[in-house]
């Protein structure tokens, strides 16, 4: 089945700086990649995804690259705020949800933003 | 809130013991995903259900079992509980596609 493997489990940046986490996945079937913000004592909530179709994508301040030939994605956050911390985790599944697939998740990255 | 209802949001219970976690997913939304969340493991996939039909398994111990009722909401059942089953689960729920998955809050289960 489907693993996905998430670097760096931790990462401690200053305020403004940029933030890099990295993904890569095993099953080339693969073809939809979201990413989750998880803050404490909450559920992930979904911050950005990518679709296979698309190598990638950006939503302000956050965006996501995918390279389906090594089967490795990133999270890049620029200019990173204190809010910004929190645990990412990137997931990888066959289908986008309804009937299709699965959510499989790296082992999450904690970010912390230091004033 | 996202839209995912789980109930309880925090339960103790003692080893042996057997609990229910209920999941409302999202309106519209036909499938239900559990998740299990521990310390040292990240999230890992325990079972979907798809319009009251089990759809696919994951790392999901004999001990537990779920179910998706006629009305979509779905509960975990996880009996004899050891110690090692302290963790936190969440339900996701996904619908058409433009939304993808999206998770409550959890249900921290505590077994002492």
């Amino acid at each position: 089945g489907e693993n996905v493997e998430q670097h760096p489990s931790t990462l401690s940046v200053q305020e403004g700086d940029s933030a890099v986490i990295k993904c890569t996945y095993s099953d080339s079937a693969s073809n939809y990649f979201p990413w989750y913000k998880q803050e404490l004592g909450k559920g992930p909530q979904l911050i950005i995804d990518i679709r296979s179709n698309v190598g990638e994508k950006k939503d302000q301040r956050i965006a996501v690259t995918l390279n389906k030939t090594a089967k490795h994605f990133s999270l890049h956050i620029t200019e990173t705020q204190p809010e910004d911390s929190a645990v990412y985790f990137c997931a990888a599944s066959i289908g986008y949800g309804g009937s299709q697939g699965n959510l499989i998740f790296g082992k999450g990255t904690k970010l912390s933003v230091k004033p | 809130d996202s839209g995912v209802t789980q109930t309880p949001k925090h339960l103790i219970t003692a080893t042996g013991q057997r609990v229910t976690l209920r999941c409302s997913p999202r309106s519209g939304d036909l499938s239900v995903y559990w998740y299990q969340q521990s310390l040292d493991q990240g999230l890992q996939f325990l079972i979907q259900y798809y319009n009251g039909e089990e759809r696919a398994k994951g790392n999901i111990l004999e001990r537990f079992s779920a179910q998706q009722f006629p009305d979509l909401h779905s509960e975990l059942n996880l009996s004899s509980l050891e110690l090692g089953d302290s963790a936190l689960y969440f339900c996701a729920s996904s619908g058409d596609l433009r939304h993808g998955y999206t998770f409550g809050s959890g249900t921290r289960l505590t077994v002492v």
